[in-house]
């Protein structure tokens, strides 16, 4: 168990919907970075907080955003889903800022029909 | 765009076997990264080498890097059934003034079997 939540685990929803995944980092962890795994693309970073702040943006779509709360948990937001949003998305922590050691957490896998 | 890429991207050996995965990346880094993930669950931290190390070992896993060829090598000895998954390795570039960009990258991994 490496401390970090990520709800919910799986989710079906339609084409052109919206939807939120959470993720509570491990205790102690400022960081909160989010990533797309997909068959085709792989493991695609899409965005870091750190503190609350923005830190670091990777490939992640216009339809798409987050944000990390006072109590340091994050929500990602996707938006207009399309059949090509299907994927699992990990969100991971760590300490500091720099990237060091992530944890991650089991992914919430999205499945857009 | 990925930064780092693994080779080969499957392999298939018996228990008790060595196990050799590589990974190259393309820009400087300030660290390399190695994971294990089992399939649809989430990636669990391997092992971390500094740009100014050469070799790091953690129990049967031996990881080196080669900053002048931009590439590194995880071993893994005496392989067992339940060393089955997929191998990342992960880069921290490094960014304009030296430091981190704060993105870790990951490469498309490597599927190790270990046939028992």
């Amino acid at each position: 168990d490496s401390g970090v939540t990520q709800t919910p685990k799986h989710l079906i929803t339609a084409t052109g919907q919206r939807v939120t995944l959470r993720c509570s980092p491990r205790s102690g962890d400022l960081s909160v970075y989010w990533y797309q795994q997909s068959l085709d693309q792989g493991l695609q970073f899409l965005i870091q907080y750190y503190n609350g702040e923005e830190r670091a943006k990777g490939n992640i779509l216009e339809r798409f955003s987050a944000q990390q709360f006072p109590d340091l948990h994050s929500e990602l937001n996707l938006s207009s889903l399309e059949l090509g949003d299907s994927a699992l998305y990990f969100c991971a922590s760590s300490v500091s800022l720099n990237t060091g050691e992530l944890f991650f957490g089991e992914g919430s896998r999205l499945t857009v029909l | 765009s990925q930064q780092g890429e693994e080779d080969p991207q499957a392999l298939s050996i018996q228990e008790g076997e060595n196990a050799t995965m590589n990974c190259s990346y393309k820009t400087s880094i300030n660290n390399l990264q190695w994971y294990r993930q089992n399939s649809g669950r989430g990636l669990v931290h391997l092992i971390l080498i500094r740009s100014n190390e050469r070799e790091k070992h953690s129990g049967r896993l031996r990881v080196t890097l080669d900053t002048s060829k931009k590439s590194s090598s995880l071993l893994i000895t005496a392989s067992r059934a339940a060393d089955t998954a997929s191998y990342f390795c992960a880069t921290d570039a490094r960014g304009f003034s030296g430091g981190s960009n704060y993105k870790l990258t990951f490469g498309k991994g490597t599927l190790l079997t270990v046939n028992p």
